[in-house]
């Protein structure tokens, strides 16, 4: 069966540190890979995706994730968080079927110290 | 840029009263979705429209959930007779083709 598992639900950093949120996928091949965030009280923004090619996609608002497929992973990483950045980060993945349907994690709450 | 939007942004409704929730896609997109987020878990799929009809279902979508797109614009989520585990987000999305889905602002359901 599809599944996401993002295995920290909490992650606290100081502002101006790196950031590396971990996503693992369960899928038969290789789906599309995508994170986004949901600020408190708000819809999901996408931050960045993966489709094919280079594995190394870069994003919005500094971000950029890796695809690694003899790990199944593709962890979202900052290299200096902002205080803007507290927010819950979810990771999907979307199976390439007839629907397209979007499997997401838990979610990982990114904490900002200052 | 164009937006998916969703109307109301919160509905409070009691329990075994029918509630519909609208999206407004953008324009070009052929895909829509419809996705839920109970407080504090995660997003959650519902089902998937194309082509004026279901192209997949979650096992939540059950007999008392509906979608249609009445007027080739607006996509609605239907249900019937609400429960209180139906206190969710619904989140509506929709895409062209190979690419991203796009997510409305949600609407908070609440089931009293």
């Amino acid at each position: 069966a599809q599944s996401v598992t993002q295995p920290d639900i909490h992650i606290t950093v100081s502002e101006g540190a790196s950031l590396e949120l971990r996503c693992n996928y369960s899928y038969g091949a290789t789906p599309y890979l995508f994170w986004y965030v949901q600020s408190p009280g708000q819809g999901l923004q996408l931050l960045l995706k993966y489709f094919s090619g280079d594995t190394l996609v870069q994003g919005i608002k500094g971000f950029e994730a890796e695809f690694k497929r003899s790990q199944s992973s593709f962890n979202l990483r900052k290299p200096s968080v902002h205080w803007s950045d507290a927010a819950e980060y979810f990771c999907a993945v979307g199976p390439m079927d007839s629907s397209y349907k979007l499997i997401f994690g838990s979610g990982t709450r990114l904490l900002v110290r200052p | 840029e164009p937006e998916v939007t969703q109307t109301p942004s919160h509905q409070v409704t009691q329990m075994g009263q029918e509630v519909i929730l609208r999206c407004v896609p953008i324009s070009n997109h052929l895909y829509f979705y419809w996705y839920r987020q109970i407080l504090g878990q995660k997003v959650e799929f519902l089902v998937s429209f194309y082509n004026n009809e279901i192209s997949e279902k979650s096992e939540i979508f059950d007999d008392q959930f509906s979608v249609e797109r009445p007027d080739g614009s607006n996509f609605t989520l239907k249900i019937r007779s609400t429960k209180l585990e139906d206190s969710a987000m619904y989140f509506c999305a929709a895409r062209t083709g190979h690419d991203e889905q796009y997510f409305g602002p949600g609407t908070r359901l609440t089931v009293t």
